[in-house]
């Protein structure tokens, strides 16, 4: 099984329309982040979240907000869909345990398409 | 001036070749650097991480020039299963990642 799994993995909607993306993770991991990626400027950080009671923007969080439900679980809503936030959508982990050294796991990605 | 900066490529060497990446970086303070491999519409995934000078995997050679703010990524004896994209990352300030846009490596036969 997964241990980073994303729903879901693509979604067509339309403008102004409410998206709520989420993503699970059975890692243990606390630190758990947000990214889109869009041809030729890689990934983007949208949110991130060290911990449930912990939540923080990212370089990109105009347009989106984030609920971290439990140490496993952190969606990404768009209030309103707009064309320019179709992309491919990434969560990941962190265990965070040691300062120097923050690998990240990844999803599988949810791709978005707003018409 | 973007935080992590990469060529983007295309990059298109011949099985075999040795092939070498660049990624600069800005924050001087920043501790860790990472590169990360990315296989078309698939997820990133860990390739090495980068501490002090470098270090060695395999085929697989990352090098950290911090008088230069710039790390590498030195693939020797170049496999077709290679091609993929390869994206570096830097832990910077506040324990989150910046990545890099990505470079985009081709291996022909």
């Amino acid at each position: 099984d997964a241990d980073v799994t994303q729903t879901p993995r693509n979604r067509i909607t339309k403008t102004g329309k409410r998206i709520m993306l989420e993503c699970s993770q059975t890692k243990g991991h606390d630190r758990m982040y947000w990214y889109r990626q869009d041809p030729g400027l890689g990934l983007r950080l949208i949110y991130y979240s060290f911990d449930v009671k912990d939540i923080n923007k990212g370089e990109i969080s105009d347009g989106y907000s984030v609920s971290r439900q439990a140490q496993a679980k952190f969606s990404l809503s768009l209030e309103s869909a707009i064309p320019n936030q179709t992309a491919l959508y990434f969560c990941a982990t962190s265990e965070g345990t040691d300062p120097t050294y923050n690998e990240q796991f990844f999803g599988p990605g949810t791709r978005l398409t707003v018409l | 001036r973007k935080e992590v900066e990469q060529d983007p490529g295309p990059f298109n060497v011949p099985e075999g070749a040795t092939v070498a990446f660049n990624c600069t970086y800005s924050n001087s303070a920043s501790q860790s650097f990472f590169w990360y491999r990315q296989d078309c519409r698939k997820e990133p995934k860990l390739l090495m991480s980068v501490y002090s000078s470098g270090n060695e995997d395999g085929r697989f050679t990352a090098q950290l020039n911090r008088a230069s703010q710039y790390i590498s990524l030195l693939i020797r004896d170049s496999k077709l299963s290679d091609s993929a994209t390869y994206l570096c990352a830097d832990e910077g300030s506040a324990s989150k990642i910046i990545f890099g846009s990505g470079t985009r490596l081709s291996i022909r036969p």
